[in-house]
C-alpha cells in the first residue's frame, strides 16, 4: 500500500523559497500513470490545488501560483518535491502531497486523489 | 475555473440522525465529483469518488448521488467517529477545485 510523507522546514522567512519534498513508499513513483500533487491548506480554511508533476517532467500548475512554483521529481530517493519561492505570509498553511489516480467506471474515466501525506505547517515569518 | 458551493454549513446533528450535504458547481460535471472526509489535524480521506462510488474500506453508510450541477452526500445514521468536515471536489477540469466545507458538529 502506497504511503506518502512530506518533510521540510516549518518555518521560512518572507521573500525566501519553501522547499519541501514528498516521499513515496510502498511503491515506485516511476510505476503506474499517477499525477503527483502538492495542496496547501491555510489555518481553517479549506484546500488549494498548487499543481502537478507526471511522468517525471510534464507539470501543471496554479495559475496564481505559477510565477512562483517549481516541481520535480527524484526518481532515486523516489521523491518529489515543490519549491515556492518568494514567500509571504499568506503562504503559511499546512502543505500536503497526495497522488491523483484515474479509474474507470461505466461511460468515463475519472480521477480522485488518494492517498495523501499526514501534511506539514509550513509558518512563514521572519 | 469551476466554483463549487456546499450546503449548509456548519451541519449540527445527532449519533443517529440522517444526514444530507449537498454540493453544487458552477457548470455540470457528471460524474467527475468525489467527496472526501478530514479530521482535525489530518488529511483529506477519500469516501466517494465518480459521484456515487465507495471507495473500498468506507463503511456503507456513506452514500453519494447526483449528476449535472447538483450532488449530495448522505450519511444514512451518523456515528460519533463522523463527526468531521467534508469536501467535495472535481476532477472535471484543471484547475481542480474543492468546496469551502461542510463541517458535522455535534447538536
Amino acid at each position: 500500500q502506497v504511503q506518502l510523507q512530506e518533510s521540510g522546514p516549518g518555518l521560512v522567512k518572507p521573500s525566501q523559497t519553501l522547499s519541501l519534498i514528498c516521499t513515496v513508499a510502498g511503491g515506485s513513483i516511476t510505476s503506474g500513470d499517477y499525477y503527483w500533487t502538492w495542496f496547501r491548506q491555510p489555518p481553517g480554511r479549506g484546500l488549494e490545488w498548487i499543481g502537478y508533476i507526471y511522468d517525471n517532467e510534464t507539470t501543471s500548475y496554479n495559475p496564481s501560483l505559477k510565477s512562483r512554483v517549481i516541481m520535480s521529481v527524484d526518481t532515486s530517493k523516489n521523491q518529489f518535491s515543490l519549491k515556492l519561492s518568494s514567500v509571504t505570509a499568506a503562504d503559511t498553511a499546512v502543505y500536503y502531497c497526495t497522488r491523483e489516480v484515474a479509474g474507470v467506471v461505466p461511460g468515463a474515466t475519472v480521477n480522485w486523489f488518494d492517498p495523501w501525506g499526514q501534511g506539514t505547517l509550513v509558518i512563514v515569518s521572519s | 475555473d469551476i466554483q463549487m458551493t456546499q450546503s449548509p454549513s456548519p451541519l449540527s446533528a445527532s449519533v443517529g440522525d440522517r444526514v444530507t450535504i449537498s454540493c453544487r458547481t458552477s457548470q455540470s460535471i457528471s460524474p467527475y465529483l468525489n467527496w472526501y472526509q478530514q479530521k482535525p489535524g489530518k488529511a483529506p480521506k477519500l469516501l466517494i469518488y465518480a459521484a456515487s462510488h465507495l471507495q473500498s474500506g468506507v463503511p456503507s453508510r456513506f452514500s453519494g448521488s447526483g449528476s449535472g450541477t447538483d450532488f449530495t452526500l448522505t450519511i444514512s445514521s451518523l456515528q460519533p467517529e463522523d463527526f468531521a468536515t467534508y469536501y467535495c471536489q472535481q476532477s472535471y477540469s484543471s484547475p481542480r477545485t474543492f468546496g469551502q466545507g461542510t463541517k458535522v458538529e455535534i447538536k
